[in-house]
């Protein structure tokens, strides 16, 4: 089984200001991650996702996250914000291999970042 | 191409009564998952279908809770005798085959008063 930490459920940051948002599995396996957002009123869509390969992964609106498998972290960054960036963010994971076939997501409790003009 | 869809968007129920949720997955997707997620909480998965296979049903919380799927087409979560723990939004994703990225629809928000 896994688990997921987001460490800060709220993270307030001005606009164009960096920022890193904070995630940290559990596994007794290898795993797959991912970040999704949330807009208010909307589904989750995916932001970027690591399988194999490079350990820095980069994804959609300048966001990118590195891997770092000594540390079991994934954390989000992004080196400039916008008041669009304002939204709730969900580190993600699952398992690299599914005898049964489900790649069930595991999810932390999400981090809602909050743009101050 | 259209994304996945779920209805109703919003449902408003009482305590007792049966309630249905669609989901409609992208077209060619084969694999689909039902979430909850409850207030402040994260995304609990629920069940997964892969084509005809038999679901995968460890995470349905009571046996109040089933879903059906036909092939690769619409799914139904069904919770009979809804309770006001029940109340959440109820997110469905799906998954081409072979692929790992789930995408997921707007929900279905439930509220049992």
């Amino acid at each position: 089984a896994q688990s997921v930490t987001q460490l800060d459920s709220q993270v307030p940051v001005f606009e164009e200001a960096p920022v890193e948002l904070r995630c940290n599995y559990s596994s007794s396996v290898s795993v797959y991650l991912f970040w999704y957002v949330q807009y208010p009123n909307q589904g989750l869509q995916l932001l970027l996702k690591y399988l194999s390969g490079s350990t820095l992964v980069k994804g959609i609106n300048g966001f990118e996250a590195e891997f770092i498998k000594s540390q079991t972290s994934f954390h989000l960054r992004k080196p400039s914000v916008h008041i669009s960036d304002t939204a709730e963010y969900f580190c993600a994971v699952s398992a690299a291999y599914s005898g049964a076939g489900s790649y069930q997501l595991t999810f932390g409790k999400g981090t809602k970042l909050s743009v101050i003009p | 191409g259209a994304g996945v869809s779920q209805s109703p968007s919003n449902k408003v129920t009482e305590k007792g009564k049966d309630v249905e949720l669609r989901c409609d997955p992208i077209s060619g997707h084969t694999a689909l998952y039902w979430y909850r997620q409850r207030l402040g909480q994260g995304l609990e998965f629920l069940i997964y279908f892969q084509g005809n296979s038999a679901p995968d049903k460890s995470g349905l919380p009571s046996d109040r809770f089933s879903a059906e799927r036909t092939g690769e087409s619409v799914s139904t979560l069904t919770i009979q005798r809804t309770q006001q723990e029940d109340s959440a939004v109820y997110l469905c994703a799906s998954c081409a085959k072979g692929a790992y990225e789930q995408y997921f629809g707007p929900g279905t928000r439930l509220t049992v008063t």
